[in-house]
C-alpha cells in the first residue's frame, strides 16, 4: 500500500450542499493531483497543486477548488453539489526531492449526493 | 488535450494464458505512460510504467511495449493467474503532468 491516506472514506450529502476531501501525501512527496472517477469508468484529472501552487486543472467548473498546505496535505472542495458529482475522489502524490513522477493513489472517497 | 483509447474494454483468458492490452494517445508530447490496476472498490495501483526513451520494459509476468512513432502502448501479461483479475487503466502524461487515463479493461481471468 501506498502512503497516501484520505477522509472521508464514504460521505453522502444533498444537492446544493458543500463537501471537502482531504489528503494527506506520501512523505517526501510535494505534489499532489486530485482525480473523479465516476463508476465504471477511468480517473478525470481535476487538478494538481504543487508546493502549495495550483499547476494545471482539468474540465471541471469553478465550484471545484482545493488548497494545498505547507506540509504538501491538500483539500478538495465542491460547492452547490449535483447529482453527477457522486463518483470516488482520489488523491495521488508524486514528486519530492527524488522528482518521483510516479503518482500514488490513496483510498478515496466515495462521495453521494442525493 | 490528450486523448487516451483502450481497447479490448473486457478480456475473459483462461488461466495459464497470455493477456494483451492496448491503448493510443494523440498527444505526441506525452512522455510517461503507466499503467494502473484496480480491483473492486481498491486504489489504483501502478503495475508498470514506460518513459518515451525506451520501447519496452518488462517486470516478471508484466511487459509494455511503446511505439512512439505510432503513439501506442501495449500491456502484456503472461501466465495469467486468478489474481490477475482487476480493471486495467493505461495513462498518458507529460512530464510531472495529469494523467490522462483510458476507460479501462476488466480482466477475467478463469481458472
Amino acid at each position: 500500500e501506498t502512503g497516501v491516506t484520505q477522509s472521508p472514506t464514504h460521505l453522502i450529502k444533498t444537492r446544493g450542499q458543500q463537501v471537502t476531501l482531504r489528503c494527506s501525501s506520501q512523505s517526501g512527496h510535494n505534489t499532489v493531483s486530485w482525480y473523479q472517477q465516476a463508476l465504471g469508468q477511468g480517473p478525470q484529472f481535476i487538478f494538481q497543486y504543487y508546493r502549495e501552487e495550483e499547476n494545471g486543472r482539468g474540465n471541471f467548473p469553478p465550484r471545484f477548488s482545493g488548497l494545498q498546505f505547507p506540509n504538501y496535505s491538500s483539500e478538495l472542495n465542491v460547492n452547490a453539489l449535483e447529482l453527477d458529482d457522486s463518483a470516488l475522489y482520489l488523491c495521488a502524490s508524486s514528486g519530492g526531492t527524488s522528482g518521483e513522477e510516479t503518482q500514488y493513489f490513496g483510498p478515496g472517497t466515495r462521495l453521494l449526493v442525493l | 488535450g490528450e486523448n487516451v483509447e483502450q481497447h479490448p474494454s473486457t478480456l475473459s483468458v483462461q488461466e495459464g494464458d497470455s493477456a494483451v492490452i492496448k491503448c493510443t494517445y494523440s498527444d505526441s508530447a506525452s512522455n510517461y505512460f503507466p499503467w494502473y490496476k484496480q480491483e473492486l472498490g481498491k486504489r489504483p495501483q501502478l503495475i508498470i510504467d514506460i518513459r518515451s526513451n525506451v520501447g519496452e520494459k518488462k517486470d516478471q509476468r508484466i511487459a509494455v511495449t511503446l511505439n512512439k512513432t505510432a503513439k501506442h502502448f501495449s500491456l502484456h501479461i503472461t501466465e495469467t493467474q486468478p489474481e490477475d483479475s482487476a480493471v486495467y487503466f493505461c495513462a498518458a502524461s507529460r512530464s510531472w503532468g495529469k494523467l490522462q487515463f483510458g476507460a479501462g479493461t476488466q480482466v477475467v481471468v478463469t481458472p
